[in-house]
């Protein structure tokens, strides 16, 4: 059965600080994607990660892949309140399916 | 880019009552789509993989029988929950691969409210 773990599931942070969000998975997969939901809202695509070693970076966050450790980091950036959403990491497998972490619920504070 | 297009966002229904949403994808050809559930604080849970002029196939624990999904096109997709109960209130979302692209684009997503 395939798992896909985020940890933390809540995190409060400070506006300015820095922090990384893990993404574990139970099964080989070399694509793996993370998104963000506002309250309410659908899911939007933040990266697409493809290789062993891939890191993608699009304002203050920045994602990266090691597929042999199975594990993927969302790392923020000088937190600023906007960031402010649930995170979660999906992991493709058998194809086209693919599975979603168990999300991890970001608040900014001042 | 490549565009899903859910409706209705929201729906409130009576127990018993069955109710349909659609999901279109707009400027591609979607042959395969996936339509997820999500309730309140939680991840998204996978329901089933609908394909083009197939039967879909179902997660474990899903019950087809409840769960209508018909994909009659390549740009239409359904799910109709059938003789919803309190307990199918959830959030549900739909999702299609890009095709060539690697990346999936999701639909905005349907508040079903069964009262």
């Amino acid at each position: 059965e395939l798992k896909v773990e985020q940890n933390p599931l809540f995190l409060s942070m400070q506006e300015g600080k820095n922090y990384t969000i893990y993404c574990n998975y139970s099964t080989t997969s070399d694509r793996l994607y993370w998104y963000r939901q506002d309250p309410g809202k659908s899911l939007e695509s933040l990266f697409v990660l493809l290789s062993n070693g891939a890191v993608k970076q699009e304002g203050r966050l920045m994602a990266s892949l090691d597929t042999k450790a199975r594990l993927s980091t969302l790392h923020i950036t000088a937190a600023v309140h906007d960031l402010s959403a649930t995170y979660f990491c999906a992991v493709s497998y058998t194809g086209n399916q693919f599975y979603f972490g168990t999300g991890t619920s970001l608040t900014v504070i001042p | 880019g490549a565009v899903v297009s859910q409706h209705p966002s929201r729906v409130i229904c009576k127990s018993g009552t069955s109710v349909k949403i659609e999901c279109r994808s707009l400027d591609f050809q979607a042959t395969t789509m996936f339509w997820y559930r999500q309730f309140p604080k939680q991840s998204l849970m996978l329901m089933a993989t609908s394909n083009e002029g197939s039967k879909a196939t179902y997660e474990q624990g899903v019950e087809k029988d409840k769960f209508l999904i018909n994909h009659a096109s390549l740009t239409l997709s359904t799910l109709t929950v059938t003789s919803a109960h309190p307990e199918d209130s959830s959030f549900y979302i739909c999702s299609a691969s890009i095709p060539g692209s690697g990346k999936y684009t999701f639909g905005s997503g349907t508040r079903l409210t069964v009262v």
